[in-house]
């Protein structure tokens, strides 16, 4: 199972708004409503951003939004802040067999 | 507060074995699949291994299979990693993860295990 396709970097000025995509297959993307998104700091765990493709955790910013369209999943960042400045991965259900398949990671930086 | 927190990690050599553990607090850990899920260093999260709320159900990816053992001790609120016959791919931060709605909703800080001779 390879990993889904995410940019390698995204950038964007304070208060602007960016999108991240998140490409897969019709056997993770594509299939199932279960793309997760997970924002990491420099030596810190990942924190669960939005799950079940849209949805956000108890907490979370609603500057965070998730959608999905055919084999590809996007997370948009609206009103860009300096603390959003971290590694962005998604992560996709893939069915019973290989379960999990996570996005090659995105940088986001804040200009 | 809920919690979860890895030990166990620390430098093999290739072939060594290696136990890893993860001790849940604030929340009813018998209720969640629980994930292990890795991250080679500078490279991008991997999923390891998942387990049920039970124990009966238990599945890894491809490159773990036959050589590490995912288990639970729920009346310790606990977690587990037997890594056999490790090898240099095997060095990352492995996080344990609390699965919900087929998310990884909770993360340990992390151990690191790093496999060279």
């Amino acid at each position: 199972q390879s990993a889904l396709t995410q940019p390698a970097s995204v950038s964007g000025s304070p208060g602007q708004s960016i999108t991240i995509s998140c490409t897969g297959t019709s056997s993770d993307v594509g299939s199932y409503n279960l793309v997760s998104w997970y924002q990491q700091h420099p030596g810190k765990a990942p924190k669960l951003m939005i799950y079940e493709g849209s949805k956000r955790p108890s907490g979370v910013s609603n500057r965070f939004s998730g959608s999905k369209s055919g084999n590809t999943a996007s997370l948009t960042i609206s009103g860009l802040q300096a603390e959003d400045e971290a590694d962005y991965y998604c992560c996709s259900y893939a069915g019973s067999s290989t379960f999990y398949v996570f996005g090659t990671g995105t940088k986001v930086t804040v200009l | 507060e809920v919690q979860l927190v890895e030990s166990g990690g620390g430098l093999v050599q290739p072939g060594g074995s290696l136990r890893l553990s993860c001790a849940a607090s604030g929340f009813t850990f018998s209720s969640y699949w629980m994930s292990w899920v890795r991250q080679a260093p500078g490279k991008g999260l991997e999923w390891v291994a998942n387990i049920k709320q039970d124990g009966s159900e238990k599945y890894y990816v491809d490159s773990v299979k036959g050589r590490f053992t995912i288990s639970r001790d729920n009346a310790k609120n606990s977690l587990y990693l037997q890594m056999n016959s490790l090898r240099a791919e095997d060095t990352a931060v492995y996080y344990c993860a609390r699965v919900t709605e087929l998310s990884f909703d909770i993360w340990g800080q992390g151990t690191m295990v790093t496999v060279s001779s």
